[in-house]
């Protein structure tokens, strides 16, 4: 099945303590993508990559890092998670044009407290 | 940069009812524009994308879209709802590739039995 995976589903941590979301897909995609949903706010872009070892910043990349190592996966890495960055956090792929539709995974809930 | 506004944080209406959701932005060149939607507790399905030709594209689950021009807007339309239509929907443009990929805040759906 096509699809996109993130781990953990929901995790509760404290402040400063590393944490990192993973993303995996299965459909040969080059492009993935992290957002975080706020309420009345929607999905604000924080990292995408066009392709392996290819990363950009996005609308609200502070205090995170991701790494593209292989196609399949795009991990997200808090190295010190803030209250601020209590949210939903939502990984995407697919082929690299315009005309392509971007794949959710299912979403991560992250409380920090 | 470019902006999506969804006027209506929430809306209610009976089942079987029409639906029009509103969503206009800002852009300056020819948008590339979806519709996608949220039930609770999932991640984001695509309902359908604009690119260029016929201004009014059909999707999933009934849903059309109709886009103008001259009023910057892309309004999803359904004739008739159904219950399990109550979701979030939210309103994105494509700038560039995926490259600044942007959300409108989204509008939820309630629907009366």
């Amino acid at each position: 099945e096509a699809q996109v995976t993130q781990n953990p589903r929901y995790l509760i941590t404290v402040t400063g303590k590393k944490l990192t979301v993973t993303c995996s897909q299965n459909m040969n995609h080059e492009y993935m993508s992290w957002y975080r949903q706020d309420p009345g706010l929607g999905l604000r872009q924080i990292y995408y990559s066009m392709n392996v070892e290819v990363t950009d910043k996005g609308d609200v990349p502070e205090g995170y890092k991701v790494s593209r190592k292989e196609k399949r996966n795009f991990p997200l890495i808090l190295e010190s998670p803030s209250p601020n960055q209590t949210s939903l956090y939502f990984c995407a792929s697919s082929f690299k044009t315009r005309y392509n539709e971007q794949f959710f995974g299912p979403g991560t809930r992250l409380t920090v407290l | 940069a470019q902006s999506v506004t969804q006027p209506d944080i929430h809306i209610t209406v009976s089942e079987g009812a029409s639906l029009e959701l509103r969503c206009n932005y800002s852009y300056g060149a020819t948008p590339y524009l979806f519709w996608y939607v949220q039930s609770p507790g999932q991640g984001l399905q695509l309902l359908l994308k604009y690119f260029s030709g016929d201004t009014l594209v059909q999707g999933i689950k009934g849903f059309e879209a109709e886009f103008k021009r001259s009023q910057s807007s892309f309004n999803l339309r359904k004739p008739s709802v159904h219950w399990s239509d109550a979701a979030e929907y939210f309103c994105a443009v494509d700038e560039n590739y995926g490259q600044n990929f942007v959300f409108g805040p989204g509008t939820r759906l309630s629907v009366l039995p």
